[in-house]
């Protein structure tokens, strides 16, 4: 059973506007979230994250959003540029319990100049 | 250099041999990670460790080896490799387990 979903394999979005990723978790035990974007031929890198006791992070460009209700988090990008353009993995933790990320299938982002 | 390398970056195998996959992490950094990409699949944990000599298995272990003995190295062996270990292998490395940092990758095609 999945327990970290991206329902959309794929976003395709224009140059200056916003982008917006959806993750959505099964797990309520979950209390650690983090987006990772990932170029072709290259290592996921790490991008933001947020913790269960906030419902918001930002961090220039990118701000994750964290609904703990809906087991709902969102990463939106403002404004998308080219180099945006990646595979972008939303992962979850069970951060005081010590245990590895759980990470979602991926949203492959395009950037249209 | 610091950080965390894979070797090879590139590896083309036959089905029923064995191969194993390097990595190497400069941070002295507690956990390393095992994961494989694959389409549809996203990244699946295969083995971890928290240290040297302790690992336990992730997602999806099945057919492959792991050891730990230096607290820097992680290697990956497929003992009797199959096609469908056929995909991208990623190490990753870190201070704790909720933060990862990855290598770059090694691609393993198995024919």
């Amino acid at each position: 059973d999945q327990q970290v979903k991206q329902n959309s394999p794929s976003l395709s979005v224009q140059e200056g506007r916003i982008s917006i990723l959806n993750c959505d978790y099964t797990n309520s035990m979950f209390d650690y979230f983090l987006w990772y974007k990932k170029y072709p031929a290259e290592g996921p890198t790490f991008l933001i994250s947020i913790s269960s006791i906030k419902d918001k992070n930002e961090d220039g460009r990118f701000t994750v959003f964290l609904n703990k209700s809906a087991k709902h988090l969102s990463l939106h990008i403002v404004p998308s540029q080219p180099g945006d353009s990646a595979v972008y993995f939303c992962a979850a933790s069970l951060k005081s319990g010590n245990t590895p990320l759980v990470f979602g299938k991926g949203t492959r982002l395009s950037v249209i100049a | 250099d610091a950080g965390i390398t894979q070797s090879p970056r590139y590896k083309i195998t036959e089905t029923g041999r064995q191969v194993t996959l390097m990595c190497h992490q400069t941070w002295s950094h507690s956990y390393m990670f095992w994961y494989r990409q694959d389409l549809g699949h996203g990244l699946r944990l295969i083995y971890y460790s928290a240290a040297a000599d302790i690992t336990d298995k992730g997602e999806v272990p099945d057919g492959y080896v792991v050891s730990r003995s230096k607290t820097e190295n992680f290697p990956l062996t497929l003992e009797s490799a199959t096609r469908s270990q056929t995909s991208v292998y990623f190490c990753a490395s870190s201070p704790v387990p909720y933060e990862q940092y990855f290598g770059p990758g090694t691609r393993l095609t198995v024919t």
